[in-house]
């Protein structure tokens, strides 16, 4: 069964502090791997895709990388304006539906 | 103005009544989904639609109907609401030729 992982749940940070969020996946096969960002009351905003183990994508403070097996979504320096809730979904190869399987989210608090 | 327009935004309702949450988008594309998001659980696929003639379910379709009236008008209807049936609602789009999706804003319904 595909499944996605994320964690931790939540992660407070000083502004400054950098750290990772995690996104652990179960597919029989990738067809791409997102990253989104939620802010509360908001519908989740598209960060990156990532199609292959090794890839990497950049915005700003964030960079996401993808293993065969988990993608991180690096945050370096972060502001409080990073605080929301960040979601990792899968695409599975063989399915043409385009439906995303989502992990429950990491909310991200950033203290000034 | 968003892409993907939602309403009602927020709505409450009691058991048994009928209600339908629309979705209208300006992004030109084939492909429109609903979802489902629920604290800890992610989103979850309710039903998608490749075309107006073209509607399928998701995993968790039961107790919602849709209509697709339109490329750029999808629906989304509770026909005896539930309590079990209060959450948020996305309504999201993508292109064939692509593989992320695009969310609106989304709609909190709260069954009483």
């Amino acid at each position: 069964e595909d499944q996605v992982t994320q964690s931790p749940e939540a992660l407070r940070l000083q502004e400054g502090e950098s750290s990772s969020l995690n996104c652990s996946y179960t597919v029989s096969g990738l067809r791409g791997l997102f990253w989104y960002r939620q802010d509360p009351g908001k519908g989740p905003e598209f960060l990156f895709t990532l199609y292959s183990a090794g890839e990497e994508k950049e915005k700003e403070r964030l960079k996401a990388t993808l293993t065969k097996k988990e993608s991180f979504l690096h945050i370096t320096a972060p502001k409080p304006e990073d605080s929301a809730t960040y979601l990792c979904a899968v695409q599975e190869s063989s399915s043409n539906t385009g439906k995303l399987i989502f992990g429950q989210g990491t909310t991200l608090q950033v203290k000034p | 103005d968003a892409d993907v327009t939602q309403t009602p935004r927020n709505r409450i309702t009691k058991t048994g009544k009928r209600i339908m949450l629309e979705c209208s988008q300006t992004k030109g594309h084939d492909r429109m989904y609903w979802y489902r998001q629920d604290p800890g659980l992610g989103l979850r696929l309710i039903y998608y639609s490749f075309d107006v003639k073209d509607i399928n379910k998701g995993e968790i379709s039961d107790g919602y109907s849709v209509s697709r009236q339109a490329q750029a008008k999808f629906s989304l209807s509770l026909e005896s609401a539930i309590p079990n049936q209060t959450a948020l609602y996305f309504c999201a789009t993508s292109d064939p030729g692509r593989t992320e999706a695009f969310f609106g804003q989304g709609t909190r319904l709260t069954v009483v």
